[in-house]
């Protein structure tokens, strides 16, 4: 199957730091990515859908200042957490579709998962 | 409004028996597709199988069976024969169809998750 990666798998930052997560779809071409966060023990909830060229839509209730994504080319979408602070540790896994695809059957990949730890 | 309800957070079963997941959707959408992810420990989303909408034949793959029952908006994954690497946090997910102009961007929505420990 295709392959998505993380970088990096976690990072531990100080509150009031800026970090920076990539996501890559390593074999394939990705016009949509999607970035969810998920908390221990509990579901992936959705962040944003990164498009490959225009802005993100972020869904309701993400602040779009502090989770900056930018999808700056087919294969690398980048989610920047600004001003970090304690709260914001969690899991963070991004997903990608290959483009062309269509209907509810086609697969999304996942990474691997980034673990970020504010302290 | 789009939702997926899984109402057992935590299911134990004996390794070597067969376990059911309960997994029950509403959408209104008249096409999407189903699917269940396990996500062991280390985190990684591992795609186990997918059920459309429109398909006749419940979905099987390998020791992994969807029970889906249209009607009733359920979608059940199937275990048959426990292995203690089942154990792990399994998740149902629907994504209705995404096609260009349809204003569906192709996201998943996700259940809450069930956790399943095997036995020995």
């Amino acid at each position: 199957g295709a392959v998505v990666s993380q970088h990096p798998s976690w990072v531990i930052c100080k509150s009031g730091t800026s970090v920076k997560i990539e996501c890559r779809s390593l074999d394939f071409q990705a016009t949509t990515m999607f970035w969810y966060r998920q908390f221990p023990k509990q579901s992936l909830m959705l962040m944003a859908t990164s498009n490959e060229g225009s802005k993100a839509t972020y869904e309701q209730g993400v602040e779009k200042d502090k989770f900056l994504i930018n999808h700056a080319s087919l294969t690398l979408s980048t989610l920047t957490v600004t001003s970090a602070h304690p709260e914001d540790s969690s899991f963070y896994i991004c997903s990608a579709s290959p483009p062309g695809t269509s209907g509810s059957s086609y697969e999304q990949y996942f990474g691997p998962g980034t673990r970020l730890t504010v302290t | 409004a789009q939702k997926i309800t899984q109402t057992q957070p935590g299911m134990f079963v004996q390794e070597k028996e067969a376990v059911t997941l309960d997994c029950t959707y509403d959408t209104s959408d008249p096409s999407y597709g189903l699917f269940w992810y396990k996500q062991p420990s280390s985190g990684e989303m591992i795609f186990l199988i997918y059920q459309g909408s429109y398909d006749q034949q419940n979905a099987t793959e390998g020791r992994y069976s969807l029970n889906f029952q249209k009607a009733r908006k359920s979608a059940n994954l199937v275990i048959s024969a426990s292995q203690l690497g089942d154990s792990a946090m399994y998740f149902c997910a629907m994504r209705p169809a995404h096609y260009r102009g349809s204003g569906n961007t192709g996201k998943l929505i996700f259940g809450q998750g069930t956790t399943l420990q095997v036995k020995p």
